[in-house]
């Protein structure tokens, strides 16, 4: 049982360079998100999906776009690499409904670290 | 505004006790969760607390949480070397699960 998997786990790109970040779970879960992670600071949310065809923004959306295509996968693209998207990229899901005793419980993937130089 | 604060840094003797606290600003959040990030990996779910508790045990974990003055702790009795993470604080606020994830809290073990 995979999961949740990422792919690249490591790339680094040239400012302009596009590319695309791909999310995998195995799990049939319904929501998938994507979130950045900095130094000094938490998760940020960059984009969510509650289903297959559908996305919406979350905190820090500019800059990126993503697709859900087909339920397991969700991808997530940069069209014009920044420095300031240097960033270790996280995957999440969660099946839809209240999980564990009521709690909404993520399933991470063990993340992308996007260099931009 | 949403905002969930928590110390960076904490370092403890291995067999000790350890503290990890947090504060959030939403009062109306629902569950707060403590999630667990070991060395290049993605962050796992340790335990989390439904807004109506005032504490949770589980194991060598206890949570408390003070609603009044919007504070959560994570207490792990006699810690061990495995424990070293980051462990980061996130309060869940409207739909979607949207999670306000702390920056996270390194907690290093030494002997």
């Amino acid at each position: 049982n995979a999961g949740v998997t990422q792919t690249p786990k490591f790339r680094v790109l040239k400012t302009g360079q596009s590319m695309t970040l791909l999310c995998a779970q195995d799990m049939n879960h319904e929501y998938m998100y994507w979130y950045r992670q900095d130094p000094g600071m938490g998760l940020r949310l960059i984009h969510y999906s509650v289903g297959e065809g559908t996305t919406a923004k979350g905190e820090v959306p500019d800059g990126y776009n993503v697709s859900r295509l087909k339920k397991q996968n969700f991808l997530l693209g940069l069209e014009s690499a920044a420095p300031s998207q240097t960033s270790v990229y996280f995957c999440a899901s969660r099946p839809y409904g209240q999980g564990i005793a009521g709690a909404n419980v993520l399933t991470f993937g063990a993340g992308s670290r996007l260099t931009v130089l | 505004g949403e905002d969930v604060e928590q110390s960076l840094f904490l370092s403890v003797r291995e067999g000790d006790s350890s503290v990890i606290n947090c504060t959030y600003t939403d009062s109306s959040s629902t569950y707060l969760y403590w999630y667990k990030q070991e060395p290049g990996a993605g962050l796992q779910l340790l335990t989390y607390i439904f807004s109506n508790m005032d504490m949770k045990q589980d194991q060598r974990l206890t949570v408390l949480l003070n609603k009044k003055d919007k504070h959560l702790s994570l207490r792990i009795a006699d810690t061990q070397t495995g424990d070293s993470a980051i462990y980061f604080c996130a309060e869940s606020i409207g739909g979607y699960n949207k999670l306000i994830f702390g920056a996270g809290t390194r907690l290093a073990v030494h002997p």
